[in-house]
């Protein structure tokens, strides 16, 4: 067990929905990471949030956006949600903003119907 | 986005057998890691690798940050049936600290 942990597990939804995964870091961690797993894309950095700010941007499409809470939980938002959206989320987290030991959470498979 | 190639992309070995599985980029990494990742699961941090030339262990697991700063290598000795999972490598650049993953490579171990 990793620390991390992201709810829901499982997500089923129709296109054009919007949906919200959410993510709790390791205790202690400050820094928070997202990516995204599909077949044919493999493991892609999303964004990374420190502290409640936006560090670091990966290749998140302007449908996403994701915040971090005083609480120090994050939530990724996805709408108008496609086909080939479908894929694993996975949120990380870490101590420190350039902390390079990144533990990830179990993610949350999203199927977009 | 940036792309690590890693391979083999996929491993069939028999049990005790060593395994070895490199990464190569065309851009520099300041630091190289290798996850694996088994069903179901997220990926786990088994060895980070922070200076060119480092040769770093983990168990039966060692893992080397190439001279060029443009590839890493992870060999596993003795092999054994927990192993089988992907294994992927990913590269960080100071800028942004963002994580670029390798393709993955897939280890099967028969007993």
């Amino acid at each position: 067990d990793s620390g991390v942990t992201q709810t829901p597990k499982h997500l089923i939804t129709a296109t054009g929905q919007r949906v919200t995964l959410r993510c709790s870091p390791r205790s202690g961690d400050l820094s928070v990471y997202w990516y995204q797993q599909s077949l044919d894309q493999g493991l892609q950095f999303l964004i990374q949030y420190y502290n409640g700010e936006e560090r670091a941007k990966g290749n998140i499409l302007e449908r996403f956006s994701a915040q971090q809470f005083p609480d120090l939980h994050s939530e990724l938002n996805l709408s108008s949600l496609e086909l080939g959206d479908s894929a694993l989320y996975f949120c990380a987290s870490s101590a420190h903003p350039t902390n390079t030991e990144a533990f990830f959470g179990q993610g949350t498979r999203l199927t977009v119907v | 986005g940036q792309q690590l190639n890693q391979s083999p992309q996929s491993m069939f070995i028999q049990e005790g057998e060593d395994v070895s599985m490199n990464c190569t980029s065309s851009s520099i990494f300041n630091t190289w890691l290798w996850y694996k990742q088994e069903p179901g699961e997220g990926p786990v941090l088994l060895i980070a690798l922070y200076k060119a030339g480092e040769l770093t262990s983990n168990g039966r697991l060692t893992a080397q940050f190439g001279i060029t700063r443009k590839d890493s290598f992870l060999n596993i000795s003795a092999s054994i049936p927990s192993d089988v999972g992907i294994y992927f490598c990913a590269g960080v650049k100071n800028t942004g600290n963002q994580f670029y993953f390798g393709t993955g490579t897939s280890l099967t171990v028969i007993p």
